[in-house]
């Protein structure tokens, strides 16, 4: 079993509306949560990270955690064209020494 | 301006050659990562490193190299031996105090004919 699990997509919405990208984890002593955005060609940019259970916004992204549930999820507001990317889930212990990445969920934003 | 660069963006190899692809930071970490992507796939761990002169194999580094002499720089050798080296190549860094969260450079594109 995978670490770190996402739909790899691809996930469609329109211009506007609110993109709601999931992830799984196996590991329980899973701590800290973070999620990458990666255009094409470019390298990942890391744009939100969560440690606590509950909602983190930034923005027009919200960060939700459900360690009980081994549960991660990215929520873009008001979705805009050049959100279309690819978005990866990451997962690492307390100190950071073991860290996974998902295989990433793929979205398009149509204008 | 604090950050990770990678050179050359884009390299391109005959094979049989052993190529060196350049990391290097500014930001005082003391750990750093190479990873692989290839097209629509994840990124998979090759080598990462801890502190200077010590580095662990990840997942996939079989003909693969590393050193780590400085803490600034972490240079990676695809080695001949590597049966399919095209693929673009990721390096990040990350503090080994305070948040765990890897940061990385622009990557590296190589390919080999």
């Amino acid at each position: 079993q995978k670490e770190v699990e996402q739909n790899s997509g691809p996930l469609s919405v329109p211009e506007g509306a609110i993109a709601s990208l999931n992830c799984t984890y196996s590991d329980r002593v899973s701590q800290s949560f973070f999620w990458y955005r990666q255009y094409s060609g470019k390298s990942p940019e890391l744009i939100m990270s969560i440690y606590s259970n509950g909602d983190k916004e930034d923005g027009r992204f919200t960060a939700q955690l459900n360690k009980a549930s081994q549960y991660v999820s990215l929520l873009i507001r008001d979705s805009q064209p050049s959100d279309s990317a690819t978005y990866l889930c990451a997962v690492s212990n307390l100190n950071g020494n073991q860290f996974y990445f998902g295989t990433g969920t793929s979205l398009t934003v149509i204008p | 301006d604090g950050g990770i660069t990678q050179s050359p963006k884009y390299l391109f190899r005959k094979e049989g050659q052993n190529v060196t692809l350049s990391c290097e930071q500014n930001l005082n970490h003391d750990a750093m990562y190479w990873y692989r992507q290839d097209p629509g796939q994840g990124l998979r761990l090759i080598y990462y490193s801890q502190i200077v002169n010590d580095f662990q194999k990840g997942d996939i580094a079989e003909g693969y190299s590393v050193s780590r002499e400085k803490k600034e720089s972490f240079p990676l050798t695809v080695t001949s031996a590597q049966k399919n080296p095209t693929a673009f190549y990721l390096c990040a860094s990350r503090r080994t105090s305070g948040s765990p969260e890897q940061y990385f450079g622009p990557g590296t594109r190589l390919t080999v004919t």
